[in-house]
C-alpha cells in the first residue's frame, strides 16, 4: 500500500515568516508534485520533481521553491509567507504508472 | 495555456437516480484521463480511468466515456449512494518538456439527497 505522508496536517504562520511543507514517500517513486487546493480552483500544480536534484515549475511557481535532495522527500518552501499562500497544500506521487498518490495535506494559514 | 473544464461545479441529486460530470480538455495530445474522488477532510483517490485508445469504461456502478474528436469525456454514476457525495476532479495529462503532468479541472461537488 502506497503511503505518502505530510509533516503537519494544520500550520499557522506569520507574514515574513519562512515555511517548510515537507512530504514523504514509501514507494520508491521517481515522480512527486506539489499542489495548492482552493475551492472553486481545483489543484494547481506549484512544482513537480522526476528525479532527485531535479525540479520544474508547474503553473504558479512565485513564492515558492522546492528541494529534492533524496527520492523519498520533497519539500516545499515558502520563502516569505504571504496571507494569499493561505491554502491547503497537497503532495503527490507517481511511479511507473500513471496513478497520482496524494499525502492528507496541510491547511496552512498565514496570519 | 492548456486547460481542463468541468461542470458543473455543484450537483445536487435524488439518492437512487443517475449523476454525470463532463470535462473538455484543450491539448489533443493528452492520452491519459483520470477521475479522482475527495471526500470531505480526506486525500483526492482514484476511482477510474481512461485511455485514449478506448471509448469507455466501466467499473461497477461508476462509467467514464471519452469522445476523443470533440476532447471532451464524462463521469456517469449509476445507482448513487450517500457514499458517492464528495468533491470529483477531472484531469488530462500535458506533455511538458519531456515530462508529463496532470492538468486539473475545478472540481464537481456531488451532493446526494436522501
Amino acid at each position: 500500500d502506497v503511503k505518502v505522508t505530510q509533516s503537519s496536517r494544520y500550520l499557522v504562520k506569520r507574514t515574513g515568516e519562512k515555511v517548510f511543507l515537507e512530504c514523504v514517500q514509501d514507494m520508491d517513486h521517481e515522480n512527486m508534485f506539489w499542489y495548492r487546493q482552493d475551492p472553486g480552483l481545483g489543484l494547481r500544480l506549484i512544482y513537480f520533481s522526476y528525479d532527485v536534484k531535479m525540479k520544474e515549475k508547474g503553473d504558479i511557481p512565485e513564492g515558492y521553491s522546492v528541494s529534492r535532495e533524496k527520492k523519498e522527500r520533497f519539500s516545499l518552501i515558502l520563502e516569505s509567507a504571504s496571507t494569499n499562500q493561505t491554502s491547503m497544500y497537497l503532495c503527490a506521487s507517481r511511479g511507473r504508472v500513471d496513478e497520482q498518490y496524494f499525502g492528507p495535506g496541510t491547511r496552512l494559514t498565514v496570519t | 495555456g492548456e486547460n481542463v473544464e468541468q461542470h458543473p461545479s455543484t450537483l445536487s441529486v435524488q439518492e437512487g437516480d443517475s449523476a454525470v460530470i463532463k470535462c473538455t480538455y484543450s491539448d489533443s495530445a493528452s492520452n491519459y484521463f483520470p477521475w479522482y474522488k475527495q471526500e470531505l477532510g480526506k486525500r483526492p483517490q482514484l476511482i477510474i480511468d481512461i485511455r485514449s485508445n478506448v471509448g469507455e469504461k466501466k467499473d461497477q456502478r461508476i462509467a467514464v466515456t471519452l469522445n476523443k474528436t470533440a476532447k471532451h469525456f464524462s463521469l456517469h454514476i449509476t445507482e448513487t449512494q450517500p457514499e458517492d457525495s464528495a468533491v470529483y476532479f477531472c484531469a488530462a495529462t500535458l506533455l511538458r518538456d519531456s515530462n508529463y503532468q496532470l492538468i486539473w479541472g475545478a472540481g464537481t461537488k456531488l451532493i446526494i439527497k436522501p
